[in-house]
């Protein structure tokens, strides 16, 4: 079965850099999570996107930006980069229009992202 | 509010033997709870969900979990481990609005031969 495509895996960039992380769902899914996973920490609720319009909003800082296209893929765009922004950062995907999913989110492999 | 606790960040079993993962919840609202699993490098996978529906739910690869309202308890149990479920496991309450995943800290289980 297809799942959540994340590209790049891994993505090196140096301070004050700017990166873009994308995010394909699972065929059909309309709803994207994002997530940023610091070395031995628990992911932590960015953004999401449901019909392309944000659904809700998590510790997402100012210098971040994400929307969702037509297609439904996600874009994570992060500017001014620090060296505390060096996490691996996920995505999921949901269909919350199926009564009973209890938004069942399915991660992709996530994107780890260095900054130096 | 919601939030998640993990009750112990390791925990070591011998192969073969019970595994009880802790996990307790809170919420204003009835909850959906979640299991997932994450191995070293890899994204979190999915282990079992909790709905509203029955309260002891089954899970893949032989992986269970009850809620239990009166404890605001979600623990996840396993009959007998296996060397590859070693792993790192997140519980997992979900916001009833938008669905956004609010975790618990983790639990690094360790399997012994």
């Amino acid at each position: 079965a297809a799942g959540v495509i994340q590209s790049p895996r891994h993505l090196i960039k140096e301070k004050r850099e700017t990166a873009t992380l994308k995010c394909y769902p699972i065929p059909r899914h309309d709803t994207v999570y994002w997530y940023q996973q610091g070395p031995g920490q628990d992911p932590q609720f960015l953004i999401s996107f449901y019909e392309k319009m944000q659904s809700d909003k998590g510790s997402i800082p100012d210098r971040f930006s994400a929307q969702q296209f037509s297609d439904y893929h996600s874009e994570l765009n992060m500017s001014s980069l620090e060296l505390g922004d060096s996490a691996l950062y996920f995505c999921a995907s949901s269909f919350a229009g199926l009564e009973g999913a209890a938004y069942e989110q399915y991660f992709g492999p996530g994107t780890r992202l260095t900054v130096t | 509010a919601q939030s998640v606790t993990q009750l112990g960040s390791h925990v070591s079993v011998s192969e073969g033997a019970l595994v009880l993962l802790r996990c307790n919840y809170s919420s204003s609202v009835p909850p959906y709870l979640f299991w997932y699993v994450q191995y070293p490098n890899q994204g979190l996978q999915l282990l079992l969900k909790y709905t509203s529906a029955a309260t002891l739910v089954k899970g893949i690869n032989d992986f269970e979990a009850e809620f239990k309202k009166s404890e605001t308890s979600f623990h996840l149990t396993k009959p007998s481990a296996h060397m590859s479920d070693a792993a790192e496991y997140f519980c997992a309450v979900s916001s009833s609005n938008t669905g956004k995943l609010i975790f618990g800290q983790g639990t690094t289980l360790q399997v012994k031969p």
